[in-house]
């Protein structure tokens, strides 16, 4: 399985201010994915984050808030912008992971407080 | 709309005793499905997984049982450890399409 170092392990942010994720895998990907946790919820996806394309993202989610950078086949970041305390969540993101069909392997998560 | 449901919260279960982790789903166009296991502070692992031409996926102490007709899966662990305690997703897919969770059970084995 490939393996994903994500970064920072979790924050602690003020609310008006912006925070870049970062993830890093040990192989070349085609996409790389971004998803959210919110207490209590299940994990949903954010955007599908392409190389050499603009991201995908899902219903509810906009690039202005969310904007995706994808440089290269190993490398991704997600900015959350303007936080709230609403964006309190993990996030996480994970790559397809060719040793198990159709499951998908996952960085270790950013816990972001807002405050 | 949420298409996987896990509907118990919590579990507690007696070292040495199954446990049973339950998942429901509504779309029909699903057609695998997955199992993901989340220790605090570290991101889901993938645990086990089951295709929808299949009814049963067995791999050690980890059973996934898939009831098409009744679009209910379950997740059996035999015989449960301290080291099983931890949250568990199912999740699922159409074909090649993005994986849908349910909202996660969290399991604790008591010795």
């Amino acid at each position: 399985s490939a393996v994903i170092s994500q970064k920072p392990s979790r924050d602690i942010c003020q609310r008006g201010t912006s925070l870049t994720i970062q993830c890093q895998v040990d192989s070349q990907v085609t996409m790389m994915f971004w998803y959210r946790q919110q207490p209590g919820q299940s994990l949903t996806l954010i955007a599908t984050a392409n190389q050499g394309s603009e991201a995908t993202y899902e219903s509810g989610f906009v690039i202005d808030k969310f904007p995706i950078s994808r440089p290269n086949l190993t490398f991704s970041t997600l900015t959350v912008s303007n936080m709230s305390p609403e964006d309190s969540s993990i996030y996480l993101c994970s790559v397809e992971d060719p040793d198990s069909t159709y499951g998908y392997t996952f960085g270790s998560g950013t816990r972001l407080t807002v405050v | 709309d949420q298409q996987v449901k896990q509907n118990s919260p919590s579990l507690s279960v007696q070292e040495g005793r199954i446990s049973i982790l339950n998942c429901d789903y509504t779309n029909s166009m699903f057609d695998y499905f997955l199992w993901y296991k989340k220790y605090p502070a570290e991101g889901p692992t993938f645990l086990i997984s089951i295709s929808s031409i299949k009814d049963k996926n067995e791999d050690g102490r980890f059973t996934v049982f898939l009831n098409k007709s009744a679009k209910h899966l379950s997740l059996h662990i035999v015989p449960s450890q301290p080291g099983d305690s931890a949250v568990y997703f199912c999740a699922a897919r159409p074909g090649a399409q993005k994986l849908v969770f349910g909202q996660g059970t969290r399991l604790t084995i008591n010795p």
